[in-house]
């Protein structure tokens, strides 16, 4: 089955909105990793996160690592047309032999 | 620029070729990676090389043959492939010993197997 459960899977909003998305799994995770994809680029590492807890900011972009361990959030504040792209959370897991699982992508289009 | 360089951007091939992807990382990293990417599906890990010693092969098809001849470079040579590898080829690198696996992917290479 699906290791980690990405969600929304997309989502449109409105220029200057705040936007919500987060990852999901049944297993403990021990570091979460956030990445931006531009279309018809690579994947672009946005924030990473060690610690149950931890709560990291780049920029208008906030990430927390859940205190369950088996949860992360991204968040965006006041969104910009250049914001549009796919979103990836990733994990590493020793259920998964430390192997980095990523979600299936949350896709943001920003209405200007 | 992220330092990870893939050539060519886009491949079409017929299934009974022979072609080569080819990536390059200016980083001085000594892990690489190769991905495989399908739409609305997770990134697949599909190989990894360490110090130029491939560590990990997902399962992968022996159609697909990496190759890592020094730690700046990485190949993935196709051959007698399928419709369904058709998809986005991703390149990455990562220092070996840092948590948290590949940092830094190249744009990919976009294949489509006719």
């Amino acid at each position: 089955g699906q290791q980690l459960n990405q969600s929304p899977q997309s989502m449109f909003i409105q220029e200057g909105e705040d936007v919500s998305m987060n990852c999901t799994s049944s297993s403990i995770f021990n570091t979460w990793l956030w990445y931006k994809q531009d279309p018809g680029e690579g994947p672009v590492l946005l924030i990473a996160l060690y610690k149950a807890g931890e709560l990291t900011s780049n920029g208008r972009l906030t990430a927390q690592f859940g205190t369950t361990r088996k949860d992360s959030f991204l968040n965006i504040s006041a969104s910009i047309p250049s914001d549009v792209g796919i979103y990836f959370c990733a994990g590493q897991s020793s259920e998964y032999g430390n192997k980095l699982v990523f979600g299936a992508g949350t896709i943001l289009r920003v209405k200007s | 620029e992220t330092g990870v360089t893939q050539t060519p951007r886009h491949l079409v091939m017929g299934m009974t070729n022979k072609k080569s992807l080819k990536c390059e990382q200016h980083l001085g990293h000594n892990a690489m990676y190769w991905y495989k990417q399908s739409a609305k599906k997770p990134l697949e890990l599909m190989f990894v090389y360490s110090l130029e010693e491939r560590v990990e092969n997902n399962s992968v098809p022996s159609r697909f043959s990496p190759e890592c001849p020094n730690s700046s470079h990485l190949f993935l040579h196709l051959h007698t492939l399928q419709p369904e590898d058709s998809a986005l080829y991703l390149c990455a690198s990562s220092q070996v010993g840092l948590a948290g696996g590949p940092r830094f992917f190249g744009p990919g290479t976009r294949l489509t197997v006719l």
